[in-house]
């Protein structure tokens, strides 16, 4: 298993502004995700974390909205830029170990509220 | 594509009595398929998975699933249901299907409340 934290656990932005949110992993993994649970909804897939190299990510989520980094394999960030009341959301980093065989750890979750 | 279907927004079981939450899925490959828990206020718990094998799958915390090829469900059920287990429920399903894809698609999740 893997021990994940976030930070923050939650904050309250402006419009228009951005927010980082960081994926803290104990140790090293293979795969890190992020995802979106919007209120009363289940979770969406917004981007894989890929280390080294630009984040994959699915359809109708865009690069320019989430920026992802991810310098090493026990880290990672998720930007929410140019924040909309719709952004309000929990996020959840999560990530897949080279013996977890498909199996996904989830952190906390960052829960967001844009005004 | 995949898909993951809960038909049911919330359940509600007496303490003690045996709990099922329904799920059924669909893939074009093999499915690989999991169960999480999310309790208030918390991220998501890792319940069991099944990948191949048995079809009953054995868990955390006293639940199970069975794999239904032909009815393409993987219901969850526990024999005995504890108050402490009223959470939020979600199925989810990955398509083997060889295109290196780690997506997992999410249920919309079932509210299981158990009345003491």
């Amino acid at each position: 298993s893997a021990v994940i934290s976030q930070k923050p656990s939650r904050d309250i932005c402006q419009r228009g502004t951005s927010l980082t949110i960081q994926c803290q992993v104990d140790s090293q993994v293979t795969m890190m995700f992020w995802y979106r649970q919007q209120p009363g909804q289940s979770l969406t897939l917004i981007a894989t974390a890929n280390q080294g190299s630009e984040a994959t990510y699915e359809s109708g989520f865009v690069i320019d909205k989430f920026p992802i980094s991810r310098p090493n394999l026990t880290f990672s960030t998720l930007t929410v830029s140019n924040m909309s009341p719709e952004d309000s959301s929990i996020y959840l980093c999560s990530v897949e170990t080279a013996g977890s065989y498909n199996e996904q750890f989830f952190g906390p979750g960052t829960r967001l509220t844009v005004l | 594509a995949q898909s993951v279907a809960q038909p049911e927004d919330q359940v509600n079981v007496a303490e003690g009595n045996p709990l099922t939450v329904k799920c059924t899925y669909s893939v074009s490959g093999n499915p690989y398929l999991f169960w999480y828990v999310q309790y208030p206020n918390r991220g998501l718990q890792f319940l069991l998975k099944y990948i191949t094998g048995d079809n009953l799958v054995k868990g955390s915390y006293g639940f199970e699933a069975e794999f239904n090829k032909s009815q393409t469900s993987f219901h969850l059920k526990k024999p005995s249901a504890l108050v402490s287990d009223s959470a939020l429920y979600f199925c989810a399903v990955r398509d083997d299907s060889g295109a290196g894809s780690y997506q997992l698609t999410f249920g919309k999740g079932t509210k299981l409340s158990v009345i003491p």
